[in-house]
């Protein structure tokens, strides 16, 4: 069966410090991998999606960054996070081909300060 | 318009009690229909996924979309405190290609009270 993980769970940093998130996902090839947003009151907002390895969509312009160095990995980053960063950030991957469905991973709770 | 339109709550029900969550869209293009429940502080997971008009069942949960009115639901029925979530519905045009976006309302909060 296939499983997504991130890390790290929780994220405490301060305002124009770097991020690096990661996400992977077992069980299955090729994915579709995405990276939202949560944030109270505001529903998931897609930031980043991608088809394949070093294939990088972006959704919102913003001082975030994705990449997909391997076929199940996928990284959010950001060279100077700023306190409009904090939120819920999510992980997910679909099957290519036609199938919609979205799983997600635990998420990650960062924190600017 | 929002695409997707959700009552926020919170809703507050009775334990066996029968819930009903919905979802509005003015996008026709959307064929696909997902429910995901989403506990605190976790990422959501799937709960249905429906393709076409009418119901689904699986278990206490059933979708029903109504394509001609734009309208999706979730009802829970016999709901137990363990249900007490956020539900977020999710649609899709299938728009074709290799990647497939999903359009999510914000999600409706429910406790349900023992």
């Amino acid at each position: 069966s296939q499983t997504i993980h991130q890390w790290p769970a929780t994220l405490v940093q301060p305002v124009g410090s770097p991020l690096s998130l990661e996400c992977t996902v077992e069980g299955t090839s090729n994915p579709n991998l995405y990276w939202y947003r949560q944030a109270a009151g505001r529903g998931l907002q897609l930031l980043f999606y991608s088809v394949g390895i070093g294939q990088i969509s972006s959704e919102v312009p913003q001082n975030l960054s994705a990449s997909r160095p391997q076929d199940r990995q996928f990284i959010l980053s950001s060279k100077k996070l700023l306190l409009s960063d904090s939120g819920f950030y999510l992980c997910a991957w679909s099957l290519g081909g036609g199938l919609d469905t979205q799983y997600f991973g635990p998420g990650t709770r960062l924190t600017v300060l | 318009q929002k695409e997707v339109e959700q009552d926020p709550g919170p809703l507050s029900v009775p334990e066996g009690a029968i819930v009903s969550l919905n979802c509005t869209y003015s996008n026709s293009a959307f064929q696909y229909f997902m429910w995901y429940r989403q506990y605190s502080r976790k990422g959501p997971e799937l709960l249905m996924y429906t393709y076409s008009s009418g119901n689904k069942e699986d278990g206490r949960f059933t979708a029903q979309v109504d394509k001609s009115s734009k309208y999706i639901s979730l009802f829970i029925r016999d709901s137990q405190p363990s249900d007490s979530a956020t539900y977020l519905c999710a649609m899709s045009a299938n728009s074709g290609g290799s990647n497939y976006k999903l359009t999510f309302g914000k999600g409706t909060l429910l406790t349900v009270n023992p």
